[in-house]
């Protein structure tokens, strides 16, 4: 278990629709990282949120936006869903931002699905 | 941008068969990391490699880091069951592009 916990697990949603991800990190981590996992593929980097702001971001629309709270936890919004948006989505925890470039620690995922 | 690719797609051993599996940059990396991941669950780091020509160790599996910091590789000896699961690649940029970039996996599956 790596302490990282996101929720919902499982989430059914229908195109055009707006969702909400969550992701507690790991105790002591001050930096939270989001991937889009589509089925067979490997990881592709949303963005990163390091002490409260975003500090890197991947080739995503703006429609994918997120938060980190004081307490360093974060979300991922969604808007305007589409059906491509259909992915297991993870958040990873480590520390020191980007260029900390340590051990990321994720967590179990939230499994979107777009119908 | 970056492209981080991965080879074989897929590797079916049977137990006690070695593995290798291979990263290649388009890019020069300032790390790369290794993650694995079984059916179902989540990546699990494995390594960090940062310098040049860098090999580590961890049991039955080997990792290296190419001289030009554009490639590296995993070789896991006499496979188990156990080893069964996906394989990534994580490559971070230089020149303050720090954005990591999987590669597309290696599913490893073993037949005992």
């Amino acid at each position: 278990e790596t302490g990282v916990t996101q929720s919902p697990t499982h989430l059914i949603k229908t195109r055009g629709q707006q969702v909400t991800l969550r992701c507690s990190s790991q105790s002591g981590h001050n930096t939270v990282s989001w991937y889009q996992q589509a089925l067979g593929q490997g990881p592709q980097f949303i963005f990163q949120y390091y002490r409260e702001e975003e500090n890197g971001r991947g080739n995503f629309p703006p429609r994918f936006s997120g938060l980190q709270f004081p307490n360093y936890s974060s979300e991922l919004n969604v808007n305007a869903l589409e059906l491509d948006d259909s992915a297991l989505y993870l958040c990873a925890s480590s520390m020191g931002g980007l260029a900390g470039s340590n051990e990321q620690f994720f967590g179990p995922g939230t499994r979107l699905t777009v119908l | 941008g970056q492209q981080v690719m991965q080879i074989p797609q897929y590797q079916h051993v049977q137990e006690g068969e070695d593995f290798t599996t291979y990263c290649n940059s388009s890019t020069t990396l300032s790390n790369i990391q290794w993650y694995k991941q079984r059916p179902g669950g989540h990546p699990v780091f494995l390594i960090q490699l940062v310098k040049s020509g860098e090999v580590k160790k961890q049991k039955r599996l080997t990792f290296q880091f190419g001289e030009a910091k554009k490639n590296s590789s995993l070789h896991i000896t006499a496979t188990q069951t156990t080893d069964v699961g996906t394989y990534f690649c994580a490559g971070r940029g230089t020149g303050g592009s720090y954005i990591p970039t999987f590669g597309r996996g290696t599913s490893l599956i073993v037949h005992p």
